[in-house]
């Protein structure tokens, strides 16, 4: 289909070792989101691309995360030494230029750090 | 800032009777308010927001919400539970002119035969 798709779905990672999360958004899509949500818990907001525009990072926990973004086209969120509070899963979003108020989600990439 | 607050971490209610998904906000400014579902082991599907006009917003699946600035509140309803609405829900705000949505912690929704 034409969602957004998100790589791997399922990550499982020795603590300590550094993953790469892969979101696609759907073509076109201008804005595109990470959020983390944590077992039995909501969204957290972790970062925001809009365009070619400077990234809101302000939900980013830790110098250990960062993410970028090319253009309107791929985004990798990286965890470097990951720790088993990292563990939940990380969902990407999108949304397009003519509609930011509807945000189309991704099936999200569940981390587990042991 | 911005915050949403999602009061009632379960809802129980029998199918066939109306049901309510409570929401309150805090941002300074207009807000903007949306809900989304979440299936088990699916992603966020949007249902349905409120941007300005009428407070009684409709959505996808016959749920709709009510803006209440007075209240600060933005509830989900329907007025018919189905047992396929079992889910997760989760409420949104974003302070118009600013680009971050914050989401609440997310209800759950037990729809019993």
């Amino acid at each position: 289909g034409a969602g957004v798709s998100q790589s791997p779905s399922n990550k499982v990672t020795e603590k300590g070792k550094d993953v790469e999360l892969r979101c696609d958004p759907i073509s076109g899509h201008t804005a595109l989101y990470w959020y983390r949500q944590r077992l039995g818990q909501g969204l957290e907001f972790l970062i925001y691309f809009q365009g070619n525009s400077a990234p809101d990072k302000s939900g980013l926990p830790s110098d250990r995360f960062s993410a970028e973004r090319t253009g309107e086209s791929v985004s990798t969120l990286t965890i470097q030494r990951t720790q088993q509070e990292d563990s939940a899963v990380y969902l990407c979003a999108s949304s397009p230029r003519g509609d930011r108020n509807t945000i189309y989600f991704g099936e999200g990439s569940w981390l587990t750090v042991v | 800032a911005q915050s949403v607050a999602q009061p009632e971490d379960q809802v129980n209610v029998a199918e066939g009777n109306p049901l309510t998904v409570k929401c309150t906000y805090s941002v300074s400014g207009n807000p903007y308010l949306f809900w989304y579902v979440q299936y088990p082991n699916r992603g966020l599907q949007f249902l349905l927001k409120y941007i300005t006009g009428d407070n009684l917003v409709k959505g996808s699946y016959g749920f709709e919400a009510e803006f209440n600035k007075s209240q600060t509140s933005f509830h989900l309803k329907k007025p018919s539970a189905l047992v396929s609405d079992s889910a997760l829900y989760f409420c949104a705000v974003r302070r118009e002119g600013y680009q971050k949505v914050t989401f609440g912690t997310g209800t759950k929704l037990q729809v019993i035969p």
